[in-house]
């Protein structure tokens, strides 16, 4: 089946620090990928959509400044949080589309971030 | 306006057949309906997914009656590593638009020895 990676698994930053989480779809070309958050005991909330090529498009609330997304090639994309604070502490999960008859939608692994 | 409403948890024990009923009463002409399972601190995983009557592969099966309107997530003989949060999705699986891919609340599912 298809797979998606996020790297790192998990990251601990200082709080101003930017911190660059990346998701690849390893045996798959991905043209739209998704970037999710998620709070302890929550659902996922979805934050942003990723196409190849054009600027991503975010949800309502959700800073384009603060959470800048890069989908430079058919199998990464990158979710930067920019001079990141502890309220931004959160598992970030990322989706990746698999075009064809299917559709679907496959998750990564997840990234936990805590900013201290 | 949520798209989908689902109970938020259930208890069932090892062995037993368990239910999730999903509603979505807004459903629209292209939307399929796809179930995920996740795990503490993993992603979501792919379960099944269907559009009309009934469809089943090797981990799970999906009812759905004729006006859509909800659907119902079946899976057989539960074992304790069923226990997961379990999310009903509703959208047209053609559309790149994230917000077809909106997740509600989940159903939390506790099974017990």
């Amino acid at each position: 089946g298809a797979v998606v990676s996020q790297h790192p698994s998990w990251v601990i930053c200082k709080s101003g620090t930017s911190v660059k989480i990346e998701c690849r779809s390893l045996d798959f070309q991905a043209t739209t990928m998704f970037w999710y958050r998620q709070f302890p005991k929550q659902s996922l909330m979805l934050m942003a959509t990723s196409n190849e090529g054009s600027k991503a498009t975010y949800e309502q609330g959700v800073e384009k400044d603060k959470f800048l997304i890069n989908h430079a090639s058919l199998t990464l994309s990158t979710l930067t949080v920019t001079s990141a604070h502890p309220e931004d502490s959160s598992f970030y999960i990322c989706s990746a589309r698999v075009p064809g008859e299917r559709n679907e939608q496959f998750f990564g692994p997840g990234t936990r971030l805590t900013v201290l | 306006l949520a798209k989908t409403t689902q109970p938020i948890s259930m208890d069932s024990y090892e062995g037993q057949e368990v239910n999730i009923t999903c509603s979505h009463n807004n459903i629209a002409t292209n939307d399929y309906i796809t179930w995920y399972q996740q795990f503490p601190s993993q992603g979501p995983r792919f379960i099944i997914q269907g559009y009309k009557t009934k469809v089943t592969n090797e981990v799970a099966s999906l009812f759905i009656p004729a006006d859509r309107k909800s659907s119902t997530l079946s899976l057989p003989r539960v074992s304790l590593s069923d226990t997961a949060v379990y999310y009903c999705l509703v959208g047209d699986k053609r559309d790149n638009y994230g917000q077809n891919f909106v997740f509600g609340p989940g159903t939390r599912l506790s099974v017990l020895p």
